[in-house]
């Protein structure tokens, strides 16, 4: 089984719908993250968190929010979807003492 | 704004030739770290050099870095079709936060 897990893996959806991505790990780590990806801008970190009761904003973290159910889950959400949330949507995680990120597979959100 | 910036953004060759990537960045960091993505996938950690190392390796990957240039590259010797996909520097600052470049994408025909 995989070690980090994204859920919907494909989603289409239309303007003003609440979404939500969901990210699961079974690696035991503290920190876990997401980012969106858009052709030719690489990644962008829109929230981050360091442990359960720790969220942080990124990069661009305006019209999402996030929730870390616990340790192994970490949702991020679209309150209201718009055409240019359009993107490949990675979830990532690290641990206390390990510098490299481990990546989920992405869930590719339309937003018509 | 990403950190780092990968040149160049495209690069072809052919099978059983070298690749070299390279990225710059602008501030301090701890850590330098490559990142590779098949297509559409997840990315998939390479390598990390720190910031007081000058040269590491790992199989066919060879990373140097100049903090005093504020630059890495990143050498893929005896390229295989395989290896055709997109590669990301990252630099990590003191907030331990990963900061992502754009990306060289590399193609390697057979």
């Amino acid at each position: 089984d995989a070690d980090v897990t994204q859920t919907p893996r494909n989603r289409i959806t239309k303007t003003g719908k609440r979404i939500m991505l969901e990210c699961s790990q079974t690696k035991g780590h503290d920190r876990m993250y997401w980012y969106r990806q858009d052709p030719g801008l690489g990644l962008r970190l829109i929230y981050y968190s360091f442990d359960v009761k720790d969220i942080n904003k990124g990069e661009i973290s305006d019209g999402y929010s996030v929730s870390r159910q616990a340790q192994a889950k970490f949702s991020l959400s679209l309150e209201s979807a718009i055409p240019n949330q359009t993107a490949l949507y990675f979830c990532a995680t690290s641990g206390r003492t390990v510098d490299t990120q481990y990546f989920g597979p992405g869930t590719r959100l339309t937003v018509l | 704004s990403q950190q780092g910036e990968e040149d160049p953004q495209a690069l072809s060759i052919q099978e059983g030739e070298n690749a070299t990537m390279n990225c710059s960045y602008k501030t301090s960091i701890n850590n330098l770290q490559w990142y590779r993505q098949n297509s559409g996938r997840g990315l998939v950690h390479l390598i990390l050099i720190r910031s007081n190392e000058r040269e590491k390796h790992s199989g066919r990957l060879r990373v140097t870095l100049d903090t005093s240039k504020k630059s890495s590259s990143l050498l893929i010797t005896a390229s295989r079709a395989a290896d055709t996909a997109s590669y990301f520097c990252a630099t990590e600052g003191s907030n331990y936060k990963l900061t992502f470049g754009k990306g060289t994408l590399l193609t390697v025909n057979p």
